[in-house]
């Protein structure tokens, strides 16, 4: 079936330095890739998201790149903040089909 | 502007009692989930509904079942509580048509004891 793998499973970056959160996906047909943050006790919430059409997609010191041949997909944070201390979901998903999250990645910016 | 709604927040059972969560969405999304979450892991897919009067097994189904009564509400049912599904659940709705992100609600912890 359907499985998206994600890593690594915990992160730890200066204040400042740059993160990066790779996933993996499974099923070829997979046409859309969106990330989440998760704060403490709180709801997932979509922070970017990429389609397969598109190769990288950037908003402001968020950027999401995709490699479709590879089935591998990337999240890169620069400038990290204390704030973005949180755990971040990929996630893959094809029209209306299951929507599989990866097991997520905890990120500690150390001030 | 409500989003996903979902009832109870915080639920405690006893090993073998039945319950039921409810979820509801005012943004006219067709496709609506239910996920867990367990300390340490991710979202594991328990039901979605692709469309009103739809439903199929996710990664995680056995112990639950669905009701998808409209295109609004999504409830999630244990029939016979146990620890194992001591858990953070989530409901999730998204638009069918195009590429959408999901909406969460905010969660029911459920502790089975």
């Amino acid at each position: 079936g359907e499985n998206v793998e994600q890593h690594p499973s915990t992160l730890s970056v200066q204040e400042g330095d740059s993160a990066v959160i790779k996933c993996t996906y499974s099923d070829s047909a997979s046409n859309y890739f969106p990330w989440y943050k998760q704060e403490l006790g709180k709801r997932p919430q979509l922070i970017i998201d990429i389609r397969s059409n598109v190769g990288e997609k950037k908003d402001q010191r968020i950027a999401v790149t995709l490699n479709k041949t590879a089935k591998h997909f990337s999240l890169h944070i620069t400038e990290t903040q204390p704030e973005d201390s949180a755990v971040y979901f990929c996630a893959a998903s094809r029209g209306t089909y299951k929507y599989i999250f990866g097991t997520g990645t905890r990120l500690k910016v150390l001030a | 502007n409500a989003g996903v709604t979902q009832t109870p927040k915080f639920q405690v059972l006893k090993t073998g009692q039945s319950m039921t969560l409810q979820c509801a969405q005012d943004m006219n999304h067709n496709s609506m989930y239910w996920y867990r979450q367990d300390p340490g892991m991710g979202l594991r897919l328990i039901y979605y509904s692709a469309s009103e009067g739809t439903t199929d097994k996710g990664e995680v189904p056995n112990g639950y079942n669905v009701s998808r009564l409209n295109k609004r509400e999504f409830s999630l049912r244990l029939e016979s509580a146990a620890p194992s599904q001591t858990s953070v659940y989530f409901c999730a709705s998204r638009q069918a048509q195009g590429r959408t992100e999901a909406f969460f609600g905010q969660g029911t912890r459920l502790t089975v004891v």
